[in-house]
C-alpha cells in the first residue's frame, strides 16, 4: 500500500525556521496537504495544493514542493506552533487517501 | 459554513460491528464533495478510511475494504460508518469530514472536520 513517510519529531527553539519534510512516490502527480493538529483537537489545514494557504492561517507557514518530497516551513516558530503536524495526500489514480505518519514539533 | 457532528455508541464488543453517523448542518450532502471518514488510535497518527460521494459511490482503504461499509442518507442529510469484525486495534477516535477535490482525478483533502469520538472496543 502506498505510503507518506515523515519524521517522527522536529524541534526548533523560538523564533527559528521548522522543516519539516514529506516524502512518498506519488507526490509529483497529487498535491500534498498539511494540518496541525493539537492534542484533543481536529486537524486543521494549514496548507493546500502543496503550497497555498487557507484563510486564517498566520504567513508564516508555507510549503514546497521538489519530486517526491514535499516541505512545510513555519518561519518564526512560536510556542504556540508547538504540535503534530500531518501530511497528507492521494495514490497516484487520486482514489485512495494516506496520510503520514505524523511528525511532533517541539518548540524549545 | 458547514458543519459535522459525529454520533454512535463509544464502546464495542469485540468481533461486534462499530456504526457511527456523521450529521451534516449548514450545506447540503448533495453537494458536489465527498464525504470522508478518519481514525487515530490514542497517541497514534491518522488514518483514512473511506469516502461517498452522495450518489453512492465509495473509496475505501485496501486494508480495511473487507470490513467497511459507508452508506448516505440524503432524506436526513447525513453518512454512516460501519466497521465489522472490530478488535482492540480498532479502537480510536473516528472522525468525519467533509472532502474536497481540486479537479477530476485528485485526491481528496480536509477543510472541515467533526469533533471526532472515541469509540472503544472491549469486552
Amino acid at each position: 500500500s502506498y505510503e507518506l513517510t515523515q519524521p517522527p519529531s522536529v524541534s526548533v527553539s523560538p523564533g527559528q525556521t521548522a522543516r519539516i519534510t514529506c516524502s512518498g512516490d506519488a507526490l509529483p502527480k497529487q498535491y500534498a496537504y498539511w494540518y496541525q493538529q493539537k492534542p484533543g483537537q481536529a486537524p486543521v489545514l494549514v496548507i493546500y495544493k502543496d503550497s497555498e494557504r487557507p484563510s486564517g492561517i498566520p504567513e508564516r507557514f508555507s510549503g514546497s514542493s521538489s519530486g517526491t518530497t514535499v516541505t512545510l516551513t513555519i518561519s518564526g516558530v512560536q510556542a504556540e506552533d508547538e504540535a503534530d503536524y500531518y501530511c497528507q495526500s492521494a495514490d497516484s489514480s487520486g482514489t485512495y487517501g494516506v496520510f503520514g505518519g505524523g511528525t511532533k514539533l517541539t518548540v524549545l | 459554513q458547514v458543519q459535522l457532528q459525529e454520533s454512535g455508541p463509544g464502546l464495542v464488543k469485540p468481533s461486534g460491528t462499530l456504526s457511527l453517523t456523521c450529521a451534516v448542518s449548514g450545506g447540503s450532502i448533495s453537494s458536489s464533495n465527498w464525504w470522508s471518514w478518519v481514525r487515530q488510535p490514542p497517541g497514534k497518527g491518522l488514518e483514512w478510511i473511506g469516502e461517498i460521494y452522495h450518489s453512492g459511490s465509495t473509496n475505501y482503504n485496501p486494508s480495511l475494504k473487507s470490513r467497511v461499509t459507508i452508506s448516505v442518507d440524503k432524506s436526513k442529510n447525513q453518512f454512516s460508518l460501519k466497521l465489522s469484525s472490530v478488535t482492540a486495534a480498532d479502537t480510536a477516535v473516528y472522525y468525519c469530514a467533509r472532502a474536497l477535490r481540486e479537479y477530476y482525478g485528485s485526491g481528496s483533502y480536509y477543510r472541515h472536520w467533526g469533533q471526532g469520538t472515541l469509540v472503544t472496543v472491549s469486552s
